[in-house]
């Protein structure tokens, strides 16, 4: 079955643009988590939807929101952009949230701020 | 937070050696997993493993969850290998929220 799908792949914005990147997960996979990577900072955790619902959040500022679709479907959408957002986003997806499951990434969005 | 600590941070083989990578971490947890990222930044798991031993080809771990710390061993490395090794873990209560580790850089020469 097709694994998690992150679209796009590659963007470039200008600082104070906003930005929105859609995950689609596994087939029957319910909870999707999101990541930024940079090279300063590592992987980070942002947020986890799970239902609908924000479960689980990161410590990043207020620019930084998600949203989950029926669908498990999710965007994550950053306002404002800086020049510190440039990084690689990566989504996670897995069965249920907090479930003795593997989550499994998708190919990542690479966000290059100008 | 907890606190993931991998090492060595970089390691250069030669074709065809071995090679240990360790993953420490500081409090209990029920999730841990191995990923490879490679030259593209794709995310690749390696193995879900909260305790015990496992085997995939080349590759094995072991997660001794009562130490907290987990091994990956690398046999007859190949170039293919070359990339960062990530360990990631998942505290009880935390959701799906995983924190990595820093990870560790491998180069495989011919």
């Amino acid at each position: 079955k097709a694994g998690v799908t992150q679209t796009p792949r590659y963007l470039i914005k200008t600082r104070g643009q906003q930005v929105t990147l859609s995950c689609s997960p596994i087939s029957g996979h319910r909870s999707v988590s999101w990541y930024q990577q940079t090279p300063g900072q590592g992987l980070q955790f942002l947020f986890e939807y799970f239902s609908e619902t924000q479960r689980n959040k990161g410590n990043f500022p207020g620019r930084f929101s998600g949203r989950q679709f029926s669908n498990s479907r999710s965007e994550m959408n950053v306002s404002t952009l800086e020049l510190g957002d440039s990084a690689l986003y990566l989504c996670a997806s897995s069965l249920d949230s907090n479930s003795n499951q593997p989550q499994h990434f998708g190919d990542g969005t690479r966000l290059s701020i100008l | 937070g907890i606190q993931v600590e991998q090492s060595p941070p970089d390691l250069i083989l030669q074709e065809g050696a071995n090679s240990t990578l360790r993953c420490n971490f500081s409090d209990s947890v029920n999730n841990l997993q191995w990923f490879h990222q490679n030259p593209w930044g794709q995310l690749i798991n390696l193995f879900y493993i909260p305790s015990g031993t496992k085997q995939n080809g080349r590759l094995s771990a072991t997660t001794v969850a009562t130490e907290r710390y987990s091994l990956l061993y690398i046999s007859s490395s190949q170039t293919t290998d070359s990339g960062v090794y990530f360990c990631a873990v998942r505290v009880t209560g935390g959701g799906n929220k995983l924190t990595f580790g820093t990870g560790t850089q491998l180069k495989v020469e011919l």
